[in-house]
């Protein structure tokens, strides 16, 4: 089992809808959890870091299931501007900071 | 402003040349990666370093060499012995469980 699975997609939606991502870890030591949006051909780049409480920005949610070992993002109202593809970070703890990444998941919204 | 500097951007070589990619950050973070990134793929991790004149093999070392005799730079060398050099190459920093702080990649072609 990898230690971070995303659904690669692609996620192709209309504009105004609302999309969730799921992200799930296999390492339940896992401290840090962040949500990345990569551009083509470009860096990623932070979109929100992942508390245990859930955290909202704007159009964006995420949330934190540690139970079950997933994190989730949502996107409201979707627009254009959101294609992308979103990646998941999970650090492990431990004495060790090495991020892991997901694939990534692709989203695509269409007018 | 504060940030990571990646040089250069495009970066054009032949097989068999070794080739340095600069990476610089005025953060003052102690943590930096290096990840390569293939076409559809996700971000694989080469090397890192946790403090100064220290660094580790990540995933996918093999052909690949690094130094961090100071703690704004941590340059990457692509040798001959790699074999498939051509890729996306990130480098980033964190400060222990921050996230991760990209620059804005180097594009290496070899042919």
């Amino acid at each position: 089992r990898k230690e971070v699975e995303q659904d690669p997609g692609p996620f192709n939606v209309p504009e105004g809808a609302t999309v969730a991502f799921n992200c799930t870890y296999s390492n339940s030591a896992s401290q840090s959890f962040f949500w990345y949006r990569q551009d083509c051909r470009k860096e990623p780049k932070l979109l929100m870091s992942v508390y245990s409480s859930g955290n909202e920005d704007g159009r964006f949610t995420a949330q934190l299931n540690r139970a079950s070992q997933y994190i989730s993002l949502l996107i409201r109202d979707s627009k254009l501007s959101d294609s992308a593809t979103y990646l998941c970070v999970v650090t492990l703890s431990g004495g060790s900071y090495i991020p892991t990444f997901g694939r990534g998941t692709s989203l695509i919204v269409h007018p | 402003d504060g940030g990571i500097t990646q040089s250069p951007k495009y970066l054009f070589r032949k097989e068999g040349q070794n080739v340095t990619l600069s990476c610089e950050q005025n953060l003052n973070h102690d943590a930096m990666y290096w990840y390569r990134q293939d076409p559809g793929q996700g971000l694989r991790l080469i090397y890192y370093s946790q403090i100064v004149n220290d660094f580790q093999k990540g995933d996918i070392a093999e052909g690949y060499s690094v130094s961090r005799e100071k703690k704004e730079s941590f340059p990457l060398t692509v040798t001959s012995a790699q074999k498939n050099p051509t890729a996306f190459y990130l480098c980033a920093s964190r400060d222990r469980e921050s996230p991760l702080h990209f620059g804005n990649g180097t594009r290496l072609t070899v042919t």
